[in-house]
């Protein structure tokens, strides 16, 4: 099956600072899809972004389908940003079901 | 427009026990998956209903079944429970067959503990 490969693990900020998340995947895929989980566990839609890029306030993310990579970018970060942050990627299965990579784990400190 | 929700939040069981978890999909999708995700780790998928039939199904023994019902929604019953099932269950929702591409919409997840 398709492989998705997040880095870093884990990043740890100050209040204020940008940073890039990645994501590879090991084949094309039809859709790609990064979340936000919160300590309690709710698992938020922050874009769909098969290619291209999108923008949602200080979020931004850009798949090169091409390429096989995925950048969230987060700027300006706020405590409230911590948790851990998940690419997730369909493949040509013709199913419309995810898989998750390992997840970066982000620690967002005043 | 309503989200995805599940039933109920936290529950424990027993070695041995059975369990249903319960789904309902968001308003105007079709298609409902369900993934098990074990501490520390990502989202694993289980299994995906569409048109109240299994529509694909991951690496989980046949004591994980399912059901979709008319209206979408959607259980997730385990049989034999084992202490390695202790894990969030969240269950997804998405349009299928729309000719477009659709994101999957999560649910708040049900916490099983399995002592």
């Amino acid at each position: 099956g398709i492989q998705v490969e997040q880095s870093p693990p884990d990043l740890i900020l100050q209040e204020g600072a940008n940073s890039t998340l990645r994501c590879n995947f090991s084949d094309s895929v039809n859709n790609l899809q990064w979340f936000h989980q919160n300590p309690w566990g709710q698992l938020i839609n922050l874009f769909y972004i098969p290619s291209g890029t999108k923008q949602n306030g200080r979020l931004s993310a850009t798949t090169v389908a091409t390429e096989r990579y995925s950048l969230l970018y987060i700027s300006s970060s706020q405590t409230t940003d911590s948790g851990v942050y998940f690419c997730a990627v369909e493949g040509n299965s013709g199913y419309s079901t995810l898989t998750f990579g390992k997840g970066t784990m982000l620690l967002v400190s005043p | 427009e309503t989200g995805v929700t599940q039933s109920p939040t936290h529950l424990i069981k027993t070695r041995g026990q059975q369990v249903t978890l319960r789904c309902s999909s968001q308003s105007g999708h079709n298609t409902v998956s369900w993934y098990q995700q074990a501490l520390g780790q990502g989202p694993q998928f289980i299994f995906q209903y569409y048109r109240e039939e299994e529509n694909g199904r991951g690496n989980f023994p046949p004591r994980f079944s399912g059901l979709q019902f008319p209206n979408y929604s959607s259980e997730l019953n385990v049989n034999a429970l084992e202490l390695d099932d202790s894990a969030l269950y969240l269950c997804a929702s998405s349009l299928v067959g729309s000719g477009i591409g659709s994101p999957l919409h999560f649910g708040n997840g049900t916490r099983l503990t399995v002592t």
